[in-house]
């Protein structure tokens, strides 16, 4: 099976600009997770989705949104950057009947 | 307190050795435990994931729960230089949700 996809890989983007990032699950995985990843916080949960649903939410204000498609892929929308949106942005996904996560490849987002 | 914690590190192990990895979680009632490698610009990558008391085994990777005590813990065994790498626990306080907690992670470097 084919693994966690993310495009793009690397952006940069100034402050208050938007940005769109994209994650495709593995095959048959139904559930995608989001996690900002930075030095000073770690990984932080974002958002989940199952189903083109939310279904768990992290503390992120609302700049931070997602959405998820009939074929499971997700993306995620960063509104009105801010220099401290700098991180990685990975996603996980999960299917079956198992709650184990497997991570794309990340996507680096640059703020200046 | 932190939800999972793990001493930062670095810990340093000579080649050949046993590495120990340990973590501890404050929510009671989690569910699932993970453990996950991650090299220096690259995205965590799942090696274990336990969910009841007691060790569980993967060729050169033991994990241990504890739930009583609320420690989780990685051992190594035979370690390699390519063992070297940040190393994150995980867990999943709600059962059904894909809601990872990390640690901040425990920087191993094996010396050859």
């Amino acid at each position: 099976k084919a693994g966690v996809t993310q495009t793009p890989r690397y952006l940069i983007k100034t402050r208050g600009q938007q940005v769109t990032l994209s994650c495709s699950p593995i095959s048959g995985h139904r559930s995608v997770s989001w996690y900002q990843q930075t030095p000073g916080q770690g990984l932080q949960f974002l958002f989940e989705y199952f189903s083109e649903t939310q279904r768990n939410k992290g503390n992120f204000p609302g700049r931070f949104s997602g959405r998820q498609f009939s074929n499971s892929r997700s993306e995620m929308n960063v509104s009105t950057l801010e220099l401290g949106d700098s991180a990685l942005y990975l996603c996980a996904t999960s299917g079956g009947s198992t709650d184990t996560q497997y991570f794309g490849p990340g996507t680096r987002l640059t703020v200046l | 307190q932190k939800e999972v914690e793990q001493n930062s590190g670095p810990l340093s192990v000579p080649e050949g050795a046993i590495a120990s990895l340990n973590c501890t979680y404050s929510d009671r009632v989690s569910q699932s435990f993970f453990w996950y490698r991650q090299y220096s610009g690259k995205s965590p990558e799942l090696i274990m994931s336990i969910y009841s008391n007691g060790d569980k085994e993967d060729g050169r990777f033991t994990a241990q729960l504890n739930k009583a005590s609320q420690y989780v813990s990685l051992l190594i065994r035979d370690s390699q230089p390519s063992d070297s790498a940040t190393y994150l626990c995980a867990v999943n306080q709600i059962q059904g949700a894909q809601k990872l907690v990390f640690g901040q992670g425990t920087r191993l470097t094996i010396n050859p």
